[in-house]
């Protein structure tokens, strides 16, 4: 598509819910990123997953968060048993080179209640 | 995570005036970034700084690359509304890149 697609757009869910969030990357993009912002913060990195390479999961803040990602396509992002801190926007961006900068997309701003 | 430290946290300005802000890290950066994010949208790339030293322009924005590779600040000048967002600062690390704290910019009339 013509840019980074993001779904649902907003997600309001009980606290120890999972959700699943989504990210389309712009096609042919091979790098693609998973960001947190908290209300008011930065963007704090999650996930990177670069073509077929293990993906780098550095940034995960604990084992409820997990991605996966298909070859060069869409993205997953599922959070299990959701905690209050976990309401923030998650923006997902993609890029044919990260030396480039990337492209985001509108973000899935979740709410834990 | 690790941040970079952008400051101010946030301006109130008023239409015409000049901006300046400024981002700081202990780590060495081969390229800084400058995003600015409009409510409920992703970060959309302004200028991107590639060498130390480097002064670019795009517009009303100016950025530049600090000497030692630890500094970036980017400039608006004249100032208009639709200025007003929130402005990050990015450098690169390896194939990721870490963002700043974030500039907050309110624009007068």
């Amino acid at each position: 598509g013509a840019g980074v697609s993001q779904s649902p757009s907003n997600k309001v869910t009980e606290k120890g819910k999972d959700v699943e969030l989504r990210c389309d990357p712009i096609s042919g993009h091979t790098a693609l990123y998973w960001y947190r912002q908290r209300l008011g913060q930065g963007l704090e990195f999650l996930i990177y997953f670069q073509g077929n390479s293990a993906p780098d999961k550095s940034g995960l803040p604990s084992d409820r968060f997990s991605a996966e990602r298909t070859g060069e396509s869409v993205s997953t992002l599922t959070i299990q048993r959701t905690q209050q801190e976990d309401s923030a926007v998650y923006l997902c961006a993609s890029s044919s080179s990260s030396f480039y900068g990337y492209t985001f997309g509108s973000g899935t701003r979740l709410t834990v209640v | 995570g690790q941040q970079l430290n952008q400051s101010p946290q946030s301006m109130f300005i008023q239409e015409g005036e000049d901006v300046s802000m400024n981002c700081t890290s202990s780590s060495i950066f081969n390229t800084w970034l400058w995003y600015k994010q409009d409510p409920g949208e992703g970060p959309v790339l302004l200028i991107a700084l590639y060498k130390a030293g480097e002064l670019t322009s795009n517009g009303r924005l100016t950025a530049q690359f600090g000497i030692t590779r630890k500094d970036s600040f980017l400039n608006i000048s004249a100032s208009i509304p639709s200025d007003v967002g929130i402005y990050f600062c990015a450098g690169q690390l390896a194939d990721k890149l870490i963002f700043g704290t974030g500039t907050r910019l309110q624009v007068f009339p």
